[in-house]
């Protein structure tokens, strides 16, 4: 159950677009379309954005997006706003009812 | 609204134990997979433990194996953590979460989290 690979700071300016990679194994992302994403502001407890690879909950502006290829997944956020600024957390099933987290990426808006 | 509120966290010596308890409400608790998940001072998020929505199926990070169990008692929407043999590695806030599906796959909701301290 080793934590999934996430580039540990990613950085962009107001309306740009920036990619969160996720990179796990074929037991884990590779393995299954229940990737998710999340996003936590400083003292808050995490938030939904993205679940099963590309969906997005209710209320999640649609500058979110996932995707997967092999055993990476990402998250790209476009249109960046001062708001987004956040840590970001992928999230996977890992077969025989485990699941594990990626190490977390901060990403911060120039 | 889903509302998850956790309780039982505190100071504990190393090798004592601690059960958190988790009340859920706004939403019927018997069919949804539930989950722990803590957060180290500064660190990142951890998946401890999940329980489908019988509880016929659970499992632990490799970390807490064979030291934490978790059940839920359907009738009284709740959800327990029991923590035995804490190490001080185990200090983080432990959150209660709610699972989009009854079997278990998506995190959908979080509670505000109860604190673990392990220390002499």
């Amino acid at each position: 159950q080793s934590a999934l690979t996430q580039p540990r700071s990613v950085s962009a300016s107001p309306g740009q677009s920036v990619t969160i990679s996720c990179t796990g194994t074929s037991s884990d992302v590779g393995g299954y379309n229940f990737v998710s994403w999340y996003q936590q502001h400083p003292g808050k407890a995490p938030k939904l954005m993205i679940y099963d690879v590309n969906k997005r909950p209710s209320g999640v502006p649609d500058r979110f997006s996932g995707s997967k290829s092999g055993n990476t997944a990402s998250l790209t956020i476009s249109g960046l706003q001062a708001d987004d600024e956040a840590d970001y957390y992928c999230y996977s099933y890992a077969g025989t009812y485990t699941f594990v987290f990626g190490i977390g990426t901060q990403l911060t808006v120039l | 609204e889903v509302h998850l509120l956790e309780s039982g966290g505190g100071l504990i010596q190393p090798g004592g134990s601690l059960r958190l308890s988790c009340a859920a409400s706004g939403f019927s608790f018997d069919e949804y997979a539930m989950h722990w998940v803590r957060q180290a001072p500064g660190k990142g998020l951890e998946w401890v433990s999940g329980i489908s929505l019988n509880g016929g199926s659970e499992d632990y990070a490799d970390s807490v194996r064979g030291r934490f169990t978790i059940s839920r008692d359907n009738a009284k929407s709740s959800l327990y953590l029991r923590m035995n043999s804490l190490r001080p590695e185990d200090t983080a806030l432990y959150y209660c979460t709610k699972d989009i599906s009854g079997s278990g796959s998506v995190i959908e909701y979080w509670g505000q989290g109860t604190l673990v301290t392990v220390s002499s």
